[in-house]
């Protein structure tokens, strides 16, 4: 069984900087096609992908967010770690990690998502 | 605002068939597959359809989903009371606007 769990701090300040980790069980981010991949929701707003990174250890960034984002693995512990600089009050979200699985097509799609943590912004 | 549109509600009495668009352009919808993730009130959102039309595991074939072009569509037939969710519409994306898009979410309501 697949599962995913976000962890980090409820509440952080304007201009901290945010480190999120997502610990995973069921499947290894050494495979091949394996991804895992952070997406955040503002309250009452739509879906926002931030980052992911592949079992290549190649790291990929929403592009509006890219020079304050920071996505690494320790495929030992079977965690992904998502950090995001200069936290401001419009980054309070639920913040999801997710896995990333391919078909035989190589096709992409985010197949099992963690339950999400919440995180507000404020000081 | 979202790199694809959809409508912002939906409705539809139990029993019924109702759709819900989502609007794209060549870099994403135009020339990769869509997937779509129904979120439930205060919980994750959940895969329902990959690749464009094939239902993950477990998904009952109420719902099916289609691509034309740009625009893709979910649609979900013997509308139930716990369809009542979010629909969200995802596709990669190969130009400047991040890798990853998604639509702005669908309300759907069963009346």
């Amino acid at each position: 069984q697949v599962t995913l769990r976000e962890s980090g701090p409820a509440l952080v300040k304007p201009t901290q900087t945010l480190t999120l980790t997502c610990t995973f069980s069921g499947f290894s981010l050494s495979s091949s096609g394996m991804c895992v991949s952070w997406i955040r929701q503002s309250p009452g707003k739509a879906l926002e992908w931030l980052a992911f990174i592949d079992w290549d250890d190649d790291k990929y960034y929403s592009t509006f967010l890219k020079t304050r984002l920071t996505i690494s693995k320790d495929t030992s512990k079977n965690q992904v770690v998502l950090t995001m600089t200069n936290m401001d009050p419009v980054d309070t979200a639920t913040y999801y990690c997710a896995r990333i699985s391919r078909d035989q097509y190589y096709h992409y799609y985010m197949d099992v998502w963690g339950k999400g943590t919440t995180v507000t912004v404020s000081s | 605002q979202s790199v694809l549109t959809q409508p912002p509600s939906a409705s539809g009495t139990p029993g019924q068939r109702v759709t819900i668009s989502c609007s794209g352009t060549s870099s994403n919808i135009g020339s990769n597959t869509v997937n779509w993730y129904q979120q439930l009130p205060g919980t994750a959102p959940k895969l329902l359809i990959y690749s464009n039309n094939q239902r993950r595991s477990g998904v009952p074939d109420r719902f099916s989903g289609s691509k034309s072009g740009t625009s893709a569509s979910l649609a979900i037939s013997g509308l139930q009371s716990e369809d009542e969710a979010d629909y969200y519409c995802s596709a990669w994306d190969d130009s400047l606007n991040g890798l990853w898009v998604f639509g702005g979410g669908t309300k759907l309501t069963v009346l």
